[in-house]
């Protein structure tokens, strides 16, 4: 089954710790994007990839980074400069083009603890 | 600047009534699609509905109806004979076309967590 799959599920890590957060899809999607989300509040843009070896900062890139070598992988790594890194961060894949019925698909998103 | 704004925090409605949820966007884009998402406490992404920018009706999916009025950008969300399952915290998202420099970026707006009466 096609589908967009995170991992782990739920990520400890100490302070000053790089930390990387999967993503994978088998979808044959072009786009991919990460996002952050606080308790209680909405989804925030980290970054997002159009196409293989190309990626865009969304609203909130600082202290994060991400590389897109393969079209199914977009991983994200959380870094020492990223000030309050503790959230649930989901990633996100669709069809590049707009029109028609498009969905995003998202994974079961990655509860990043950092103490 | 913010793109997609939804202005109520959070909305009430009794079992089987029919309810509205608010949805404003801001693009210079004629080509972009709008979406609206169910998040239950389980924290997945529940797809509802899509709008394309060009689609001249309004979409549906059972239960679900996008009022879209493209000169006021909004994209209001009707959620008809709500149901208790259907309390939840739920999002609109708006994903620029090309044309622009932020093509294909897809933003969420701030959410609007539903609660339905039994």
């Amino acid at each position: 089954d096609g589908g967009i799959t995170q991992s782990p599920k739920y990520l400890f890590r100490k302070e000053g710790q790089n930390v990387t957060l999967s993503c994978e899809q088998n979808l044959n999607h072009d786009a991919m994007y990460w996002y952050r989300q606080d308790p209680g509040q909405g989804l925030r843009l980290i970054y997002y990839s159009q196409i293989v070896n190309d990626f865009q900062k969304g609203d909130i890139a600082e202290g994060y980074s991400v590389s897109r070598e393969k079209k199914e992988s977009f991983p994200l790594t959380v870094t020492s400069a990223q000030k309050n890194p503790t959230a649930f961060y989901l990633c996100a894949s669709i069809l590049r083009g707009t029109g028609g019925n498009t969905e995003a698909f998202f994974g079961q998103g990655t509860r990043l603890t950092v103490v | 600047a913010q793109k997609i704004t939804q202005t109520q925090p959070g909305m009430f409605v009794q079992e089987k009534e029919a309810v509205t949820l608010d949805c404003t966007y801001d693009t210079s884009d004629q080509s972009y699609g709008l979406f609206w998402y169910k998040q239950p406490s389980s924290g997945e992404m529940i797809f509802l509905i899509y709008q394309g920018s060009y689609d001249e009706q309004n979409a549906t999916e059972g239960r679900y109806s996008l009022n879209f009025q493209k000169a006021r950008k909004s994209a209001n969300l009707v959620i008809s004979a709500s149901q208790l399952g259907d309390s939840a915290m739920y999002f609109c998202a708006m994903r620029e076309g090309p044309g622009g420099t932020s093509y294909g970026k897809l933003t969420f707006g701030q959410g609007t967590i539903l609660t339905v009466h039994p």
